[in-house]
């Protein structure tokens, strides 16, 4: 049973340009997290999503970033017009239905802006 | 808002001692506990997950509790080793609605057995 796939594990972006995160939960998980750790900073919750739905987006910065999780695919985390602040790891988590089991991440996207 | 504070920052052991971290937090009204470890450039794994209803959990040389009145949680690590060596971090989720699903981290305990 693989786990929760992320990619690119790394990814680097000059400034302005666009950032696509791509994450797949692991098999069964229908519920998908992100988390955004800034260098020297703890992990801040960013997003929570379920097939086509948004549930929680209260961590997400009001503007350029965006979340999918669609019917079919992975779950998109997307940075538009990215500058250096922008620059961290980016973890993805998934969990089943029933989160009491926990959440189980991925091993993260570093993205660099230059 | 939920605050999640993990003492110490750092912490280094000769191997094959046995270390408590420490987790607290201001809100009790939790749904679970997560504790991971985050090794350098690296995911997170989860080592022990404990239930708003449960005291402890226990998973080979790892023992972690959870006193929910007074806000803590420990690691217990029994009989260290260089292996240990790496950030622990503590997670908390709520049970506010809306906010049930996102785990709030602490900053983590970066630990270093030395053999």
């Amino acid at each position: 049973n693989a786990g929760v796939m992320q990619n690119p594990r790394h990814l680097v972006r000059r400034r302005g340009q666009e950032a696509r995160l791509r994450c797949s939960p692991m098999k069964g998980h229908s519920h998908v997290y992100w988390y955004r750790q800034l260098p020297e900073e703890g992990l801040k919750f960013m997003v929570y999503l379920q097939k086509e739905n948004i549930i929680d987006e209260s961590g997400m910065p009001k503007e350029r970033f965006s979340a999918e999780f669609p019917k079919e695919g992975p779950s998109i985390l997307r940075i538009q017009q990215v500058v250096r602040g922008d620059s961290a790891a980016y973890f993805c988590a998934s969990s089943p239905p029933d989160s009491r089991g926990g959440q189980y991440f991925g091993p993260g996207t570093r993205l660099t802006v230059t | 808002k939920q605050e999640v504070t993990q003492i110490p920052a750092a912490l280094s052991v000769p191997e094959g001692e046995n270390l408590v971290l420490n987790c607290s937090f201001t809100d009790s009204a939790i749904y679970n506990l997560q504790w991971f470890r985050q090794d350098p450039g690296k995911g997170l794994t989860s080592l022990l997950l404990i239930q708003s209803s449960q005291r402890e959990q226990t998973s080979g040389r790892l023992n972690a509790s959870l006193d929910k009145s007074s806000g803590r949680s420990t690691l217990y690590i029994a009989a260290s080793q260089p292996g240990d060596s790496a950030t622990y971090l503590c997670a908390v989720s709520l049970i506010s609605s809306g906010s049930a699903r996102q785990l709030t981290f602490g900053s983590g305990t970066q630990l270093t057995v030395l053999p």
